[in-house]
């Protein structure tokens, strides 16, 4: 049974850098079954996909988030990690991270909410 | 990447069923049999309850059946309970190798 723990900053201010990180346990991130990947939802709204990625090192990206995501994984500490740039307000959200089997997210994280403010 | 369209709300009485239509276009729904859906209870992560369109999980009742036809998909909840108030989102695989979320559905049990 894999479990993923979200950790990172609760706050960020205005134009800076978002960086998250999520730890598996109960399996390795260097399996070939699996992608990773990270979810986020707004406030009262619904999720949207951020992105996602395969041991390998291959990402794919919402086309709408991509000049600011990068996603990457470590395999040394089990762990993969979100990094948005420029935030703004509209970035608050609650952010999972998530393991794929290919295209469906069989595991999520408990969710971490990142606020954006200053 | 515009999100797939689903009802805000659908509500029912305990034991009736009820379905929740989720519609996007040749480029993702209707092109893959790759649609899975989630339940998410409030403040709770969201869980996979179909996935490769009509698959359920081990674990998850069989009151929950998935169906596609062009380019919408469905899910239905027959017997409905107490326990399946919850908001319920579509998924699918697209074109572009991304994933897109529907916009998300109430579902209240009256």
């Amino acid at each position: 049974q894999l479990q993923l723990q979200e950790s990172g900053p609760g706050l960020v201010k205005p134009s800076e850098t978002l960086s998250l990180t999520c730890t598996v346990s109960g399996g390795s991130i260097s399996s070939s079954s699996y992608y990773w990947g990270w979810i986020r939802q707004p406030p009262g709204k619904g999720l949207e996909w951020i992105g996602s990625i395969y041991y390998s090192g291959s990402t794919y990206y919402n086309p709408s988030l991509k000049s600011r995501v990068t996603i990457s994984v470590d395999t040394s500490k089990n762990q993969f990690s979100l990094k948005l740039s420029s935030v703004t307000a509209a970035d608050t959200a609650v952010y999972y991270c998530v393991c794929l089997r290919v295209v469906v997210i069989t595991w999520w994280g408990q969710g971490t909410l990142v606020t954006v403010s200053s | 990447q515009s999100a797939l369209t689903q009802p805000a709300s659908v509500s029912g009485s305990p034991g009736q069923s009820i379905t929740i239509s989720c519609t996007g276009t040749s480029s993702d729904v209707g092109g893959y049999n790759y649609v899975s859906w989630y339940q998410q209870h409030p403040g709770k992560a969201p869980k996979l309850m179909i996935y490769d369109v009509s698959n359920r999980p081990s674990g998850v009742s069989n009151r929950f059946s998935g169906s596609k036809s062009g380019n919408t998909a469905s899910l239905t909840i027959s017997g409905l309970q107490a326990e399946d108030e919850a908001d319920y989102y579509c998924s699918s695989y697209t074109s572009s190798s991304t994933l897109v979320f529907g916009t998300g559905t109430k579902v209240t049990v009256l």
